[in-house]
């Protein structure tokens, strides 16, 4: 049974790094043609897609935030690592983690998702 | 990057009704070397995660509901419902995995 599981701070302060952790189970981030993503959404608005790793390190951004986001993995915790720097109130939003396929070098689709964790940017 | 437009933005139905969604893409998402269409559609229910339906245009994923549906090709493709029920209540999304993935902006369904 794959399951993901998203976990950080509730709450951030204005210009503080954020540090969010998906942890899988069900595969590992080893599997060949697999890897997993970050998404957020804003309260009542649409899904944005943030980054993506795969099994063989290959990572991709969003072009509007990639100079604010890493991304990294720990095979052996079963753990994919987001971060994401100078975070400002308009980044408050549910974030999710999700399973992606690869169907070629940087792309797929996702077909498990986390329940998603609430971040909440203020002072 | 490739922009996704979904419309309508919502769209109420009859229970029994067929719903249609259509997402429109600013360049092809056709591969011609295996003449897929890299686009795949998400159903996300209130308060919760979206949920995989269809990926490669039409395929559908395992346990998905054969109301679901998904057709087109090159730029232009549709998510049909044949027959709406009230659990299919919620907000459906495509997206595009032939370049760096962007979604289209979304369709509510409700029931009218």
């Amino acid at each position: 049974q794959v399951t993901l599981k998203e976990s950080g701070p509730v709450l951030v302060n204005p210009t503080e790094t954020l540090t969010l952790t998906c942890s899988v189970s069900g595969f590992s981030l080893s599997n060949t043609g697999l890897g997993v993503g970050w998404f957020r959404q804003p309260p009542g608005k649409a899904l944005e897609w943030l980054a993506h790793i795969f099994s063989n390190d290959e990572k991709s951004y969003s072009a509007s935030l990639k100079s604010r986001l890493t991304i990294s993995k720990d095979t052996s915790k079963s753990q994919v690592v987001l971060t994401m720097t100078n975070m400002d109130p308009v980044d408050t939003a549910t974030y999710y983690c999700a399973r992606i396929i690869k169907t070629g070098t940087f792309r797929g689709y996702f077909n498990y998702w986390g329940q998603g964790t609430l971040v909440t940017v203020s002072s | 990057d490739i922009v996704m437009t979904q419309s309508p933005d919502s769209l109420a139905v009859s229970l029994g009704e067929r719903a249609t969604i259509n997402c429109k893409s600013s360049q092809s998402v056709l591969y011609s070397s295996n003449n897929k269409n890299y686009l795949a559609w998400y159903q996300q229910k209130p308060g919760q995660p979206p949920k995989l339906l269809i990926y490669w245009a039409s395929t559908r994923e395992s346990g998905v509901p054969d109301r679901f549906s998904g057709s087109g090709s090159g730029t232009e493709f549709t998510l049909t419902i044949s027959s709406l029920q009230a659990e299919d209540v919620a907000v459906y999304y495509c997206q595009q995995y032939f370049g760096p993935l962007t979604f289209g902006g979304g369709t509510k369904v409700e029931i009218k």
